[in-house]
């Protein structure tokens, strides 16, 4: 148990759904991640929210849409996904400009599956 | 650029070490990481270097750190079953943002 939980552990929809990953920490960290984990391949940033700011995109669909209502919660809005992007979504936290450790403390993902 | 490599797959026999070994391309990283991602989980923050050490130990976890050679290796002594899983680096890039790089993994298998 990190402290950081995810909702729903696995997701099947079809290219044509809505859907929202949910993600909360109970650390006090101020920064939040959504990573992207596929087979085989290294994991990939997706975005990064700190003091519930949005500082970085890498490119991302637009069929993602994240959300940072606050600094525990993080949500990842999903709409006409494509089969590509099954892959397992870990969300991350951390503390951020403090000078401290960048650690990230990660939860246990949610598998997505499209179909 | 930022890149961090790792080779795909080590194999150990219970009770020996295994050593899972690093390379990093930011000379400017502050800190590097070791997680440990079990099947089906997310991953675990395993121990951490800052970058003006060469060396820590944590229990069965020895990390060290070559800098010149930005070369970052994780030994874990007397190797267990539970320590199958696979291993990730990750440095630490702190330019707009806090930023990780990680690399692909290293998958330990643990055989008796």
């Amino acid at each position: 148990e990190t402290g950081v939980t995810q909702t729903p552990r696995h997701l099947v929809m079809g290219m044509t759904n809505k859907k929202s990953l949910k993600c909360e920490q109970h650390l006090g960290h101020n920064a939040m991640y959504w990573y992207k984990q596929s087979a085989k391949k290294p994991l990939e940033l997706m975005f990064v929210y700190s003091l519930e700011e949005r500082v970085e995109n890498n490119s991302v669909p637009s069929r993602f849409s994240p959300e940072c209502p606050n600094s525990s919660h993080l949500f990842l809005h999903l709409h006409t996904l494509q089969p590509e992007d099954s892959a397992l979504y870990l969300c991350a936290s951390s503390h951020s400009g403090t000078g401290e450790g960048y650690e990230q403390y990660f939860g246990p993902g949610t598998r997505l599956t499209v179909t | 650029g930022e890149d961090v490599e790792q080779s795909l797959f080590l194999s150990v026999r219970e009770g020996d070490s295994s050593v899972i070994n690093c390379t990093y391309t930011d000379s400017s990283s502050t800190y590097l990481y070791w997680y440990k991602q079990e099947p089906g989980a997310g991953l675990q923050l395993l121990t951490y270097i800052f970058s003006n050490m060469d060396m820590k130990q944590d229990q069965r976890l020895t990390v060290l750190l070559n800098k010149k050679d930005k070369h970052l290796s994780l030994r874990i002594a007397d190797t267990q079953t539970g320590d199958s899983a696979i291993y990730f680096c990750a440095e630490s890039v702190r330019k707009s943002t806090d930023k990780l790089i990680f690399g692909t993994g290293t998958r330990l298998q643990v055989f008796p």
